[in-house]
């Protein structure tokens, strides 16, 4: 099983700013079979990237993965106020297919 | 639109079953495989189970593996969970995922709570 490790747990930054939130694969992760999701409190999750760095249908191009193997990375370029949420990491490559922790993105 | 409705949930004493449901709607469901996702109150998203367009691959958490077992039903548009022998840990909001791209997740249903307590 491969085991995602997302850093920071929280990240506490002001709309404008740049957020970079990290994902660490246990393992190699295979063909990039890597999504972000974003979930909003009561919410459920959107899936924001697929295959490590292409944006799903309707996301704002502020929002961009990258990384590869055992290294992943999600990008937003200039926070606005709806990004603030959290964040998961999601391997997809072979069962089974699990989640980072998650990192909660919060205002400063 | 795609839709997924989920249903079925509710209170069940530990060591008993449920069944949930996922109505789906919008897309051609059999040509797509299916998941189950759970999250715990306050916590975590976890993959629970998978099935491909003609359930012929499934696949299970460790988790849960051996007490629930998912299936659909292409006729009806519906994917389900049996759960069986449920535990306290099984507490959760548990969604129906569609699966785009691989087994990534691109549409989700708002979810149905099962809560497991004596």
């Amino acid at each position: 099983e491969i085991v995602l490790t997302q850093s920071p747990g929280t990240l506490s930054l002001s709309p404008g700013e740049r957020a970079t939130l990290s994902c660490r694969a246990s393992q190699s992760v295979s063909s990039s079979y890597l999504a972000w999701y974003q979930q909003k409190p009561g919410q459920a999750p959107r899936l924001l990237i697929y295959g490590a760095s292409s944006r799903a249908t309707g996301i704002p191009d502020r929002f961009s993965g990258s990384g590869s193997g055992t290294d992943f990375t999600l990008t937003i370029s200039r926070l606005e106020p709806e990004d603030f949420a959290v964040y998961y990491c999601q391997h997809y490559g072979s069962s089974p297919y699990t989640f980072g922790q998650g990192t909660k993105l919060e205002i400063k | 639109e795609v839709q997924l409705v989920e249903s079925g949930g509710g209170l069940v004493q530990p060591g008993r079953s449920l069944r949930l449901s996922c109505a789906a709607s919008g897309f051609t469901f059999d040509d797509y495989a299916m998941h189950w996702v759970r999250q715990a109150p306050g916590k975590g998203l976890e993959w629970v189970s998978g099935i491909s367009w003609n359930s012929g691959s499934i696949g299970h958490a460790d988790s849960v593996k051996g007490r629930f077992t998912i299936s659909r039903d292409n006729a009806k548009n519906s994917l389900y969970l049996q759960m069986n022998s449920l535990r306290a840990e099984d507490t959760a909001l548990y969604y129906c995922a569609k699966a785009y791209r691989g087994q990534c997740f691109d549409y989700w249903g708002q979810g149905t709570l099962v809560t497991v307590s004596s």
